[in-house]
């Protein structure tokens, strides 16, 4: 089993909301990853999880902030959003965060912010 | 800023021709090229994890090969089918001591008509 599942698939919320998105695999993989991708654009790394602490936070803005509850699952917490944070978020995980290890990606969690 | 290049930006053949694009990265520093497969509302797919100068890999119709001293990659698809209509990225790797980082291009995207 090579899955990782994100929910919500779609997400609609309004500059003074709280959401969550979830991302969860079960491959007994130590390493996930948030990547966000705007239109036409390649997916940009936001944080690197490995062994549940984060170890790479791309000077990501505090209102998104991630957590990783166990080796499984991942979250990121959204809070006073800008309408530019509107965005395709995906996950990914790897055995160990390694140079050589190929990362599995989930569909997505496609985020509106109105 | 690491700067990951992918030519043509799009590309659209006939079935049943053969194709290949290229991805163009930093010769110095060099840990992995992975290259993905990504099709519309679906995750990314990952084709191939190129570490050595000279790789040649194979995946049924697909191959890619890899020059690091040049800083360049080819993904070959031969006998293109409408199946294989998609956006195909590649990713540098960097390795920041903590955890590894993909940059990504930003694709190229092929459609294939019968």
């Amino acid at each position: 089993d090579t899955e990782v599942t994100q929910t919500p698939k779609h997400l609609v919320m309004g500059m003074t909301n709280k959401k969550s998105l979830k991302c969860e695999q079960h491959m007994g993989h130590r390493a996930m990853y948030w990547y966000k991708q705007k239109a036409k654009k390649p997916p940009e790394l936001m944080f690197v999880y490995s062994y549940e602490k984060l170890s790479i936070n791309e000077s990501v803005p505090s209102r998104f902030s991630p957590e990783c509850p166990n080796s499984s699952l991942l979250n990121l917490h959204l809070h006073a959003l800008q309408p530019e944070d509107s965005a395709l978020y995906l996950c990914a995980s790897s055995r160990m965060g390694g140079v050589r290890e190929t990362q599995y990606f989930g569909p997505g969690t496609r985020l509106l912010v109105l | 800023i690491l700067n990951v290049e992918q030519s043509p930006q799009s590309l659209h053949v006939q079935e049943g021709d053969s194709t290949n694009f290229t991805c163009s990265f930093p010769s110095s520093n060099f840990y992995a090229l992975h290259w993905y497969r990504w099709e519309t509302a679906k995750s990314p797919e990952a084709l191939f994890v190129m570490t050595l100068n000279g790789d040649e890999k194979k995946k049924g119709r697909i191959s890619a090969t890899l020059n690091t001293k040049e800083g360049y990659s080819y993904l070959y698809i031969k006998g293109s089918q409408p199946e294989d209509s998609a956006t195909y990225l590649c990713a540098f790797v960097s390795n920041t001591g903590t955890a590894s980082k993909l940059t990504f291009g930003t694709g190229t995207r092929l459609q294939v008509t019968l």
